[in-house]
Order: C-alpha cells, then structure tokens, then sequence
C-alpha cells in the first residue's frame, strides 16, 4: 500500500514564508509524479493550486510555488496572507493499479 | 464554465449499495484530453481518490476499494456513475467528483461534494 506523508502541521506568521512537502514511501517524489496540489477550507470543496509540480492555475495565486526538494515535491507559500489559513493537500500519480494516491493533509495555520 | 455536480442519496443502510452521478458541464466526456475522478473525505479526515474513468472507457480503481466499486459513463447524458457495494459505517463520507485533465497531468475542477451517511 503506497503512503504519500505530508506535515500534519504547520504554523506560520502573516507576511512569512512556508514549505509543506509531499513525500512518497516508494522513494524520490520525481517529476514523473506529476504532484498536484489542493487547498481546502472548512466546508468547502478543494481547489486546485499547482499541477505537474511546479505550474499553476490561472487563477492561483502568485505567492504560490511549486517544487521538488530534496526527493520530495514541495508547495511554498511567500507572503502569507490570513486566508491561506487551510488545509493543503497533495496527489501523486503513480500509473498502474494505484493510479493516484493523496496525502494526508497539512493543516496550516496563519498566527 | 466547467461544473461538475454530485447526486444521490444522502442516507444508505449497512450492506446497501451506494450510486452516485457526477453531471458535468462546459466539456465533454467524449474529450479524449479529460476524464473524471471520484474521491471522498469521511468527516475530518483526508482526501482518498477511489476511481477515475477516461474518454476512451480506460478505468482505475483504488486497491484498497477495487472489489466494491464501478465507474461508468453515459457520454450523451454528460454523467459519470460510481457504484460502491456492501456500504458499511466506514464509508460515511462527503464524494466528490472532479475533471482530470491531461493538458495539465491533473485535477483541476470539482464539484462541490455531496455528504453520504451509512447508518441503519
């Protein structure tokens, strides 16, 4: 049963900078993952932020990044503003049976 | 505008089968670059994606579900159907469909969920 690991949380400052990252238990989270990423607030659906690691939507914000950092993917957020406070998701494709497989959350919280 | 909306019912009972349909719009089925999702979230735990299905009919199941569920799709109706067996307490859950696109190795639209409860 493949895993994919996120921080369950983390804590960050308005105005700060913070990494939540995306980690596999079959190794190296490579481009081939395609990682997408999704934010989710209290009773909402999710929406989407970054796909194929590091692209954005046209209407994600640009305070978002995308990337792969030390055998993991990775979402940056710079400049945290209050309503990024969520909970952020990951997916990563893996092909085969097990076509695509979540993380289990960060809950982010802007304090 | 792409939508997707979720139907059915809001209350089945242990061992039941649950169907749910995902009406779409603003695409196509038929679009060999996008294909649709279902994944659920139990009350306050995290996203498991359980299915997905393809323009071409190509489908994948979750491992850990692949024996409870179908997908299916009638391209003409705009709808794609998820069918899971032998509900049980466990599978309580808000169900999302949500539109795969190739062009984007991802998924970037969804509906906006519709809350399953398993209880007799």
């Amino acid at each position: 049963q493949t895993v994919v690991t996120q921080e369950p949380s983390l804590t960050v400052s308005p105005g700060g900078t913070v990494t939540l990252t995306c980690a596999s238990s079959t190794g190296a989270v490579t481009s081939g993952y395609y990682p997408n990423w999704f934010q989710q607030k209290p009773g909402q659906a999710p929406r989407a932020l970054i796909y194929s690691t590091s692209n954005k939507h046209s209407w994600t914000p640009a305070r978002f990044s995308g990337s792969l950092l030390g055998g993991k993917a990775a979402l940056t957020l710079s400049g945290v503003q209050p309503e990024d406070e969520a909970e952020y998701y990951c997916l990563l494709y893996y092909g085969g049976a097990q076509w695509g497989v979540f993380g289990g959350g960060t809950k982010l919280t802007v304090l | 505008q792409v939508t997707l909306k979720e139907s059915g019912p809001v209350l089945v009972k242990p061992t039941e089968t649950l169907t749910l349909t995902c009406t779409v719009s603003g695409f196509s089925l038929s679009n060999a670059r996008m294909g649709v999702s279902w994944i659920r979230q139990p009350p306050g735990k995290a996203l498991e994606w359980l299915a997905h299905i393809f323009s071409n009919d190509e489908k994948s199941y979750s491992t850990s579900l692949k024996s409870r569920l179908t997908i299916s799709k009638d391209t003409s109706k705009s709808q794609v159907v998820l069918t899971m067996t032998n509900m049980d307490p466990v599978d309580t859950a808000t169900y999302y469909c949500a539109r795969i696109s190739v062009a984007v190795a991802g998924i970037d639209y969804w509906g906006q969920g519709t809350l399953v409860t398993v209880s007799s």
